[in-house]
């Protein structure tokens, strides 16, 4: 099985600040997936990260998979309201491409104007 | 459709009574999952369907806890003799099996399950 662990587990900003959210596993990922979630709603797929020292960026969100493929950082640039919600890290079972995906707990954003 | 529904988007019964959720994936997912979500708690996996079968059910936390698929599409979560540790967001996702698009699940707004 596969744990992922989330830091920190709640983070508050001001708007404009930037901000850095991690997600660690004892084992290689093989696929790193990256979900935003908002009260009452569902998961928001953000990204996917798959090879060693990949990035990938969507608007002001920038999601790094280190070399030794055991960390990931989520990264927002000057954030906006609009991001704050739980952000959560899932992973793969050894790089299958199908089946359950095993989840952080989740790190809980607040943004205040 | 556009997006996985779910239905009912909150339900609230009572202690004993069985209840069903039903989730109707992304048009041509093949593949679909049942997830948990508790108050503190992280997403717990369920089960997972591929097709009509259920190669993975290991999430599954009782007998009173059932699934299942028809036709490939619409999948019905069925729990027996709510409990009131039953409560939870439950969640329905569905994916693709495609080597571009990997595992990515997509997920349902999900159902407020309350026993009381």
């Amino acid at each position: 099985s596969q744990e992922l662990e989330q830091s920190p587990q709640s983070l508050i900003v001001q708007e404009g600040k930037n901000l850095t959210i991690n997600c660690t596993s004892s084992k290689t990922l093989y696929g790193l997936y990256w979900y935003k979630q908002k009260y009452g709603e569902g998961l928001i797929f953000l990204m996917m990260l798959q090879k060693g020292g990949e990035e990938k960026s969507h608007e002001k969100i920038t999601a790094k998979l280190d070399e030794k493929k055991q960390q990931s950082s989520l990264h927002i640039t000057a954030s906006q309201p609009s991001h704050a919600g739980i952000y959560l890290c899932g992973a793969d079972d050894r790089g299958s491409t199908l089946g359950r995906l095993y989840f952080g707990r989740g790190t809980q954003l607040t943004v205040w104007p | 459709g556009a997006g996985v529904s779910q239905s009912p988007s909150n339900k609230v019964t009572e202690k004993g009574k069985d209840v069903e959720l039903r989730c109707d994936p992304i048009s041509g997912h093949t593949a679909l999952y049942w997830y948990r979500q508790s108050l503190g708690q992280g997403l717990e996996f369920l089960i997972y369907f591929q097709g009509n079968s259920a190669p993975d059910k290991s999430g599954l936390p009782s007998d009173r806890f059932s699934a299942e698929r028809t036709g490939g599409s619409v999948s019905t979560l069925t729990i027996q003799r709510t409990q009131q540790e039953d409560s939870a967001v439950y969640l329905c996702a569905s994916s693709s099996v495609t080597s571009v698009a990997k595992n990515i699940q997509y997920f349902g707004a999900g159902t407020r399950l309350s026993v009381l």
